[in-house]
């Protein structure tokens, strides 16, 4: 699609419960990015794929979060043993394959939103 | 990335046009400089991105100083359907070169007032 589409747009979820979001990027783009955003403007960077590959995990606080991008299924994201704290907006972008040249720009889904109760 | 500074919020009135400076005193050769936008409860949109001296869309203009110190984004006319957050951000945002991740800053709060 010509959007980048998450599911779902609200999760509720109890203390100690699991969460997982899903995120359909653009068809074409190599890349996929989460971010989540806590505070009004406050984003930070949790995963990036190139396809179906882990490009860069900095951001991701592990012992309880995890993120696949398969093939030909949406991208995920999994939050085991949610936390008070893990309330948030959590983006998802696409960008297509870098040429190397230019900068293309991120394209970025509504977001969920997760409320930890 | 570099870093970046602009103002917190903004206000306007319709028909206004209204400028938005970023400073970026770090900016190095490869970076580029790029805005979004954020509605609520929507996620960011790419706006316009610029490397020197002006850049214009449908939507707005992009204006970069010589030494690239700083960017003014100007949009033209607002209505009250431009009520945003607009961030900005620079720096070489390629994958390959920097893993992409864009790391905003706390962006400026336009509202647009009737």
């Amino acid at each position: 699609g010509e959007e980048v589409a998450q599911t779902p747009k609200h999760l509720v979820r109890g203390e100690g419960q699991k969460a997982k979001l899903y995120c359909a990027p653009i068809k074409g783009h190599s890349y996929v990015f989460w971010y989540q955003q806590v505070l009004k403007n406050e984003f930070k960077f949790l995963i990036s794929f190139q396809n179906e590959n882990v490009f860069d995990e900095t951001g991701m606080p592990k012992e309880r979060f995890s993120a696949k991008c398969l093939p030909n299924s949406p991208c995920s994201l999994e939050i085991q043993a949610t936390k008070l704290e893990d309330s948030a907006v959590y983006f998802c972008a696409s960008s297509p394959p870098d040429r190397g040249y230019s900068n293309q720009p991120q394209h970025f889904g509504d977001g969920t939103r997760l409320s930890i109760l | 990335l570099a870093k970046t500074t602009q103002p917190i919020s903004m206000d306007s009135y319709e028909g206004q046009e209204v400028n938005i400076t970023c400073s970026h005193n770090n900016i190095a050769t490869n970076d580029y400089i790029t805005w979004y936008q954020q509605f609520p409860s929507q996620g960011p949109r790419f706006i316009i991105q610029g490397y020197k001296t002006k850049v214009t869309n449908e939507v707005a203009s992009l204006f970069i100083p010589a030494d690239r110190k700083s960017s003014t984004l100007s949009l033209p006319r607002v209505s009250l359907s431009d009520t945003a957050v607009y961030y900005c951000l620079v720096g070489d945002l390629a994958p390959a070169s920097n893993t992409g991740k864009l790391i905003f800053g706390q962006g400026t709060t336009l509202q647009v007032k009737p």
